[in-house]
């Protein structure tokens, strides 16, 4: 079974600033995928960025970005130039990869607010 | 963009009451899941469906659980007798293949008397 770990339950970070989003998880998988949700306070999940395990570049998605150690089994998530719209839970998540309808594993999640 | 549409937004029910929460996923999406969340908690994988069948459930998902597909776009999760722990919010999401991202709907919150 896979475990996903977020150990910040909230941070803040300023308006304009970069903040960085932790996370961890166990699997005994090599291939896999991971990804970061986003849930604002209107509660839709919303997919930020997605990484693939067999790829050792980090993914990007404009202001986002991810750095993925598979070794240390750790990816976290980076938002420069905060806007205030980020303001939301976060969510880390891993699933499985293969012909299969794996499912998505998901960390507690982390606050994050962005202060003006 | 195509999105998953859940409907209602919103559900009260009594204590012991049946209620079917309902989902359209996105057209060409082949793999159909329901997530839970309990109010301040993470999110709860319940069930995945594929080729007209369950494939995975957790040990959430008991007998009081059920999940159909009765044509072709609907995705229903239907909860034979509430709880008051069943109060929760409600995902479903759906996905076009293997190794893609599951796209969520909005959710519905169902509150439990």
């Amino acid at each position: 079974a896979q475990t996903v770990t977020q150990s910040q339950p909230e941070m803040s970070v300023q308006e304009a600033e970069t903040v960085t989003l932790s996370c961890t998880y166990d699997t005994s998988e090599n291939n896999y995928y991971l990804f970061w949700y986003k849930q604002p306070p209107s509660r839709q999940m919303i997919l930020v960025i997605r990484q693939e395990a067999y790829k050792q570049q980090n993914a990007t998605e404009n202001r986002f970005s991810v750095n993925f150690q598979k070794a240390a089994k750790s990816f976290s998530l980076k938002i420069s130039d905060s806007q205030l719209g980020d303001t939301a839970m976060y969510f880390c998540a891993f699933m499985k990869q293969g012909a299969g309808s794996y499912q998505l594993t998901f960390g507690k999640g982390t606050k994050l607010s962005v202060i003006p | 963009e195509p999105e998953v549409t859940q409907t209602p937004s919103h559900q009260v029910t009594q204590m012991g009451q049946e209620v079917i929460l309902r989902c359209v996923p996105i057209s060409n999406h082949l793999y159909f899941y329901w997530y839970r969340q309990i109010l301040g908690q993470k999110v709860e994988f319940l069930v995945s469906f594929y080729n007209n069948e369950i494939s995975e459930k957790s040990e959430i998902f008991d007998d009081q659980f059920s999940v159909e597909r009765p044509d072709g776009s609907n995705f229903t999760l239907k909860i034979r007798s509430t709880k008051l722990e069943d109060s929760a919010m409600y995902f479903c999401a759906s996905k076009a293949g293997t190794g893609t991202p599951l796209h969520f709907g909005n959710g519905t919150r169902l509150t439990v008397t």
